[in-house]
Formats: C-alpha cells, sequence, structure tokens
C-alpha cells in the first residue's frame, strides 16, 4: 500500500525559513508533488521532484531523497501570505495522487 | 478568466436525497477530478475521468457516480445522501501538456447532509 506522513501543524517566525517534511511509501516511484491550500480555498501546485536533489524556485525549494522516501519543501525569507497548509502528494499504480493529510504552517509577526 | 467552475458553492442537504454537483472548465484538460477533503484526512479521490466519454473509480467511490459526456462537464451524483457525505468537494483537471498531476481546482462545493 501506499503512505504519506507530514506534520500536522508548524509555527514559524515572519522573515524566517521553514522546512516542512514528507516521508512516503509506494510500490513504485512516479514523482513527488507539494500544493499549497490556503484556508478556505483550493490547492494550488507548487512543484514536482522526480529525481533526488533540491529544487529551487524563487523563495520555495523542494528537496527528495527516493532511497530515503523523504521529501521536503523549504521556505524562505516567510511572510504572512504564507500561511496555508502545504499538502504533499505522490501518484499511486494508477498515476492517481495520494495525498498526505497537509501541514498547516502558522507564521508569527 | 479561464478556470474551474463549481456549484453550488455551499449545500445543506436532507439525508435520502439526490444531489448534483457541477463541475466546468474552459482549459480544454482532457483529465477530470473529483475529491472529498475532510478534516485530518488528506485528499482522496472518488472519480476520474482520463478523456471525455470514459470514468473511473478512486479511493471512495461509494455512494457517488459521474459522467463525462463532454470534455467541459464533469458532474458529481450522489444518488441517496448520507451524513458522512459531509465534506467539501474540489473538481479539478489537469493535461499531459502541463503535467498530468499538476492539477487546477475548482473553488470547492461544500455540502452538508443532516
Amino acid at each position: 500500500g501506499q503512505n504519506i506522513d507530514q506534520p500536522t501543524e508548524m509555527t514559524a517566525t515572519e522573515g524566517a525559513i521553514v522546512q516542512i517534511n514528507c516521508t512516503y511509501q509506494t510500490s513504485g516511484f512516479n514523482g513527488l508533488f507539494w500544493y499549497q491550500q490556503h484556508a478556505g480555498e483550493a490547492p494550488t501546485f507548487l512543484s514536482y521532484n522526480v529525481l533526488d536533489g533540491l529544487e529551487e524556485k524563487g523563495r520555495f525549494s523542494s528537496f527528495l531523497s527516493r532511497s530515503k522516501g523523504y521529501s521536503y519543501l523549504l521556505l524562505k525569507e516567510l511572510q504572512m501570505k504564507d500561511s496555508a497548509s502545504y499538502l504533499c502528494a505522490v501518484p499511486d499504480s494508477n498515476y492517481q495522487l495520494i495525498w498526505g493529510a497537509g501541514t498547516k504552517l502558522i507564521i508569527k509577526p | 478568466i479561464a478556470g474551474i467552475t463549481q456549484a453550488p458553492t455551499s449545500q445543506i442537504l436532507a439525508a435520502g436525497r439526490r444531489m448534483t454537483l457541477r463541475c466546468t472548465q474552459d482549459m480544454r484538460h482532457n483529465a477530470m477530478y473529483w475529491y472529498r477533503q475532510d478534516l485530518g484526512l488528506g485528499l482522496r479521490l472518488i472519480h476520474y475521468s482520463n478523456t471525455a466519454g470514459t470514468t473511473g473509480k478512486g479511493e471512495v467511490p461509494d455512494g457517488y457516480s459521474v459522467s463525462r459526456a463532454n470534455t467541459d462537464d464533469f458532474p458529481l451524483t450522489l444518488a441517496s445522501a448520507v451524513p458522512s457525505q459531509t465534506s467539501v468537494y474540489f473538481c479539478a483537471s489537469s493535461d499531459e501538456a502541463t503535467g498530468a498531476n499538476v492539477l487546477t481546482f475548482g473553488a470547492g462545493s461544500r455540502l452538508t447532509v443532516l
């Protein structure tokens, strides 16, 4: 079966850096996705990793280690608008996404 | 504005009633999906359609049905609603050109079954 684990909630300070971890178990591997979801809104796509290493996209970076079944999302220079839930997802054997429960990130001034 | 439109935005429904959630996209995406999102749980796939005329079952299909008569529309029907179907429902779409799992979501439909 497939399983995705991420912390339920994290708190960080405006201007700081935060790392949101995701561990997964899959029978095969077809990439790992991160989405952002503000409260009361729809999820929006952030990043996709299929190879090991760090993918940087502005203030957000995503890292993948396939051998460890591990990814993290790194958010730098945190802004209040980054307060949201961050969802980790991996495709199943039918290429449909299996989602983690999400990590709620609270940014404090 | 290109995207996905869902209706209704919210609905309170008596148990046993039939309900159809509407979803329309104007991006000409091939694939469409219906998810439900419940507190403390990840998004769970109900049904999907890889192309017009085809549908498939997701993780939690029981009590729901879908149809895909054309590219743009993907309605979700609850034949006889039950309280456990109280949830926020998201419709999404994707296209191979932008990535099969790079999903565009609608704003969601909040359904309460009493």
